[in-house]
């Protein structure tokens, strides 16, 4: 496609549900990030994938979180038993080449009550 | 531990005038130094580069700056206008090629 799509735009969950975020690259962009914004705070790094392989999970911020990567192509980040520090705007972004010119998506806002 | 650090989190200018925008970091492995601009319900997007060996690069109305024995960065626009309001992030690439954030300035333009 011509940019990053992710979807849902918006997800709101109850606390403890699992909930799957959406993320379709860049046709042939190689590179693919997850990153997460809280309210009033940075972009925080999640994961990291190259091609389906992911050398980079250190940001994932517990084992409730989850992504994969198929076919070079689309990711899926999955958060499991839902909490409220969740809350976020889940972000994606993908690249041609590990190089740092990031093509962000519109992100996914999810709300967890 | 804030690797990439904005220390402003907002910035009101008079349209016509110069923006200035800073950064701060502390990692002296990073390479690559990126800007960002995001406007609500929108992802960030690309804004302007600087290699770790130059010192300025300049793009239209937008010039980041670099000093790296100070570990600090700068975006200048000039002149600004109402349209350049939104949250700009600075960005530091690590040897990992992954970019380190930060917080974020909001910069409010005025006419």
């Amino acid at each position: 496609g011509a940019g990053v799509s992710q979807s849902p735009s918006n997800k709101v969950t109850e606390k403890g549900k699992d909930v799957e975020l959406r993320c379709d690259p860049i046709s042939g962009h190689t590179a693919l990030y997850w990153y997460r914004q809280r309210l009033g705070q940075g972009l925080e790094f999640l994961i990291y994938f190259q091609g389906n392989s992911a050398p980079d999970k250190s940001g994932l911020p517990s084992d409730r979180f989850s992504a994969e990567r198929t076919g070079e192509s689309v990711s899926t980040l999955t958060i499991q038993r839902t909490q409220q520090e969740d809350s976020a705007v889940y972000l994606c972004a993908s690249s041609l080449v590990a190089t740092g010119g990031y093509t962000f998506g519109s992100g996914t806002r999810l709300t967890v009550v | 531990d804030q690797q990439v650090k904005q220390n402003s989190p907002s910035l009101s200018v008079q349209e016509g005038r110069i923006s200035i925008l800073n950064c701060d970091y502390t990692n002296s492995m990073f390479d690559y130094f990126l800007w960002y601009k995001k406007y609500p319900a929108e992802g960030p997007t690309f804004l302007i580069s600087i290699s770790s060996i130059k010192d300025k690069n300049e793009d239209g109305r937008f010039t980041v700056f670099l000093n790296k024995s100070a570990k600090h960065l700068s975006l200048h626009i000039v002149p600004s206008q109402p349209g350049d309001s939104a949250v700009y992030f600075c960005a530091a690439r690590d040897n990992t090629d992954k970019l380190i954030f930060g917080t974020g300035t909001r910069l409010q333009v005025f006419p």
